[in-house]
């Protein structure tokens, strides 16, 4: 069970970066799926969800309407757009399998991606 | 959710037990019966992984001196005798409701 991330940077504040994580050693249409921040000098914060299908999405308040969480289960595969970038989106960024999810209830995030950084700076 | 771990910081002597404490803002108690909280630990150089969920359930290959409790809003995570190997920064995380909320953090060290 592995998830194997691409993608992430330097940019500059407005611009935008795309995340990548590919899935292998498990059946990925059966797993919701989530990207998981640690920001410098605080801890872990969870960004966005996306269900089994992609047709369910949930966001963080703060990046709402500027990320979007997508997948395309045929190359098990789930992405993060992110757009309009700021200062305080700079963090590692992972990719987590949810083991067990009843909307709106989650638990046991497992295995976590190796984490991709994401720097956004002038 | 506003989850609290304490201490922040906690020295430890390999062989012998330790203890870290999470306080939810409210209760992640479900209908189920079942409160929706996990243990997570980063050690250095490497991705989270997680230890404990619902409380009290060991993830697959954890050791068993790892050990989950609690209720309500108040849960406790212990190691009954520390390795050298379990120093990391532990984090709890509530999933009871979206968004999913994580502690702070301890940073556990060895003396």
């Amino acid at each position: 069970v592995q998830l194997v991330q691409s993608g992430g940077g330097l940019v500059q504040p407005g611009g935008s970066l795309r995340l990548s994580c590919a899935a292998s050693g498990f059946t990925f249409t059966t797993y919701w799926m989530s990207w998981v921040r640690h920001v410098p000098g605080k801890g872990l914060e969870w960004v966005a969800t996306i269900n089994k299908d992609g047709s369910d999405k949930y966001y963080l308040d703060s990046v709402k309407g500027r990320f979007t969480i997508s997948r395309d289960n045929a190359k098990k595969s789930v992405y993060l757009q992110m757009d309009s970038l700021g200062v305080e989106d700079t963090a590692l960024y992972y990719c987590v399998r949810i083991v067990i999810v009843v909307p709106p209830t989650s638990t046991e995030f497992e295995p976590w991606g190796q984490g991709t950084l994401v720097t956004v700076s002038s | 959710i506003v989850m609290t771990q304490s201490p922040l910081s906690l020295p430890v002597t390999p062989g012998e037990p330790a203890s870290i404490s999470c306080r939810s803002s409210q209760s992640l108690l479900h209908s189920n019966g079942h409160n929706y909280v996990d243990w997570y630990v980063q050690k250095p150089g490497q991705s989270p992984q997680v230890l404990i969920y619902l409380t009290s359930y060991r993830a697959s290959g954890v050791p068993d001196r790892f050990s989950g409790s609690g209720s309500g809003t108040d849960f406790t995570l212990k190691i009954s005798r520390v390795e050298a190997e379990d120093v990391g920064i532990y984090y709890c995380m509530q999933g009871l409701q979206n968004p999913p909320t994580f502690g702070q953090g301890t940073k556990v060290e060895v003396k």
